[in-house]
């Protein structure tokens, strides 16, 4: 399979906890996206990578969310302190870099805080 | 603002057209798509139309766009129950490559 993947798929966590997610993007795609899915809208922009560069983190939520690409290919999602208000599907996708620049999703990683 | 509008819902008969809308607001996107999302799976891309277009046409879909009212359709032909989900139609910022989504319009299929 060479589309993009997330993990873990689903994970619960009590408030207060710190979680990470992981995104495996399409292996030659140089860029990275972050988005958050509530329920019943449609995703909300995070954060974007450039290769290793992290060139747009004004939309993160909170100085909890982190995110970081270290050697330009998996990047990862922190959130630190889970509120219950985190509560959410999040998103990653990918692309390449160039004129049409489409993004591919992965399936997403939902998270519930209790 | 960036608000991206969809009607939340549409009901067709199988075998029927379905016409999905969105309005978008920033006249300067390059890039405007629609993708689809069943329940429990990811976002997949259906198509996208470039701004400088009127018109993209692939298969049973066709994607129609009015630059002037910010205006995009998506229309399905013949409609089956496989085409049952939530579409998205998505804007593209060119600052930073940002989409600006729509809630989701659910397409429910009548038989």
């Amino acid at each position: 399979d060479t589309g993009v993947s997330q993990n873990p798929r689903h994970k619960i966590t009590k408030r207060g906890q710190n979680v990470t997610f992981r995104c495996d993007p399409i292996s030659e795609h140089n860029r990275l996206y972050w988005y958050r899915q509530t329920l019943g809208q449609g995703p909300e922009f995070l954060t974007y990578f450039q290769n290793e560069a992290q060139l747009e983190k004004s939309r993160l939520l909170s100085d909890r969310f982190s995110a970081e690409r270290p050697k330009g290919s998996f990047s990862t999602l922190e959130i630190q302190r889970t509120e219950q208000g985190d509560s959410a599907m999040y998103l990653c996708a990918s692309s390449l870099d160039g004129t049409e620049e489409t993004q591919y999703f992965g399936p997403g990683t939902r998270l519930l805080v209790l | 603002g960036e608000d991206v509008e969809q009607s939340l819902f549409l009901s067709v008969r199988e075998g029927d057209s379905s016409v999905i809308n969105c309005t978008y607001t920033d006249s300067s996107s390059t890039y405007l798509y629609w993708y689809k999302q069943e329940p429990g799976a990811g976002l997949q891309l259906l198509t996208y139309i470039f701004s400088n277009m009127d018109m993209k046409q692939d298969q049973r879909l066709t994607v129609l766009l009015n630059k002037k009212d910010k205006h995009l359709s998506l229309r399905i032909a013949d409609t089956q129950t496989g085409d049952s989900a939530i579409y998205f139609c998505a804007e593209r910022f060119d600052s930073n490559y940002q989409l600006i989504w729509g809630a989701g319009t659910k397409l429910i299929i009548k038989p």
